[in-house]
């Protein structure tokens, strides 16, 4: 069980083009996800907290119109690179959280997709 | 500012041995830790994890000690095996703006390497 899925697991695309990126929690319902960024032998960097229904709240200097991501299912989370260019070039990880588990202290909440390798071009 | 640190980029361990990786973070505050483990073109994987109530947590092979007051945590892998290989990350837990779910924040993981 918890299986996250991620779409695509690699892309490659020209500057200034949008890019999309799927997130699906395929066996639980997640009422929130998470995006996280990881450039080369770096932390994964939270950017951004999405719950079903609701507007994403941004990790501070994240760019809400750069990096936009919907959360409309409770399956489904979409992160968006708007106008890609060779800087949004990393690893995008995305995390969901099973809704109906009420987790409490060092319990592990959250769920990861297997990364997305960003290149832009 | 980074807030929980993995100083050690790599770790190289021979088969059967014990591994030990190291984590710090800052902020005396923090009350759940968390190890992950991270296979390439994968997410990580949740390990083990302790609560600041406690200096060691055990579970098989993986054994977490935690120092509050150096504000240090270790994972032990005792034997070591290849399979073991992998980038491991240690993480703390906390509660922000009243949300009944924790928020992770990572270190920069350390590159551990089994030899047969």
């Amino acid at each position: 069980g918890a299986v996250v899925s991620q779409h695509p697991s690699w892309v490659i695309c020209k500057s200034g083009t949008s890019v999309k990126i799927e997130c699906r929690s395929l066996d639980f319902q997640a009422t929130t996800m998470f995006w996280y960024r990881q450039f080369p032998k770096q932390s994964l960097m939270l950017m951004a907290t999405s719950n079903e229904g609701s507007k994403a709240t941004y990790e501070q200097g994240v760019e809400k119109d750069k990096f936009l991501i919907n959360h409309a299912s409770l399956t489904l989370s979409t992160l968006t690179v708007t106008s890609a260019h060779p800087e949004d070039s990393s690893f995008y990880i995305c995390s969901a959280r099973d809704g109906s588990i009420q987790f409490s202290g060092p319990y592990n909440e959250q769920f990861f997709g297997p990364g997305t390798r960003l290149t832009v071009l | 500012d980074q807030q929980v640190k993995q100083n050690s980029p790599s770790l190289s361990v021979q088969e059967g041995r014990i591994s030990i990786l190291n984590c710090d973070y800052t902020n005396s505050m923090f009350d759940y830790f968390l190890w992950y483990k991270k296979y390439p073109a994968e997410g990580p994987t949740f390990l083990i994890s302790i609560s600041s109530i406690k200096d060691k947590n055990e579970d098989g092979r993986f054994t977490v000690f935690l120092n509050k007051s150096a504000k240090h945590l270790s994972l032990h892998i005792v034997p070591s095996q290849p399979g073991d290989s992998a980038v491991y990350f240690c993480a703390v837990k906390f509660y922000a703006g009243g949300t009944s779910y924790g928020k992770l924040t990572f270190g920069q993981g350390t590159i551990l390497t089994v030899h047969p």
